[in-house]
């Protein structure tokens, strides 16, 4: 089974704070994603990599950034968290294959201050 | 701009009612079209479409996808509360990003 975890369920920051949410799968996918669920708005592309060290600006990069140092580990930055960042954010993972399903992480909270 | 949309937003039935979820989109590059059950926390997938008219079916979920009207539905027979989910449509366009549409949520009640 794939698995895609992520480092937390629940996170309480405040504003101005630097936040690292990490996400870690085991299928050796090459894509990974990070999405924002809001009520309202469904799914939305943050920021996403076909590759290691590899980046492309989604939906609605601003006020994010992105880490892919290693092949299982994408990494979502928020330099200086604001209120508006509150959401639930989503990673995922897929295969460069003919199979382009979405495996999705459990999801984390994000509340900021 | 592209976008995906689906109707309706909410939905409350009956346990052993039929409903059906639709799924509307403009997206330049269309590749695929898929749907997603989300319960309390991660997305599971349940079908991708790529053809138009060719049925897609698991147990009491079935879907088709028409590639000229640009739309899908998910049919869900005979439902149970354990279908009570918000439910994802997603189109892939370029390579392999996807556009979500606001979601459907479907509440079962007994």
């Amino acid at each position: 089974d794939v698995k895609v975890t992520q480092s937390s369920r629940y996170l309480v920051k405040r504003t101005g704070e630097k936040v690292f949410l990490e996400c870690v799968q085991d299928m050796d996918h090459e894509n990974m994603f990070w999405y924002r669920q809001d009520p309202g708005l469904g799914l939305r592309l943050i920021y996403f990599s076909y590759d290691v060290k590899m980046k492309e600006k989604g939906d609605i990069p601003e006020g994010y950034s992105v880490s892919r140092e290693k092949k299982e580990r994408f990494s979502l930055i928020l330099e200086s968290a604001s209120t508006n960042q509150t959401s639930m954010y989503l990673c995922a993972s897929s295969a460069s294959t003919s199979i382009r399903e979405q495996f999705f992480g459990p999801g984390t909270r994000l509340t900021v201050l | 701009e592209d976008k995906v949309v689906q109707s309706p937003l909410s939905l409350v039935v009956h346990e052993g009612d039929t409903v059906t979820l639709n799924c509307s989109y403009e997206v330049t590059n269309f590749r695929s079209l898929l749907w997603y059950k989300q319960e309390k926390k991660a997305p599971t997938f349940l079908f991708m479409l790529t053809s138009s008219g060719i049925e897609k079916k698991s147990g009491r979920l079935s879907s088709i996808l028409d590639k000229k009207e640009l739309f899908s539905i998910l049919n869900i027979t005979a439902t149970q509360t354990g279908d009570s989910a918000v439910y994802l449509c997603a189109v892939e366009w370029g390579a392999q990003k996807l556009v979500f549409g606001q979601g459907t949520r479907l509440t079962i009640n007994p």
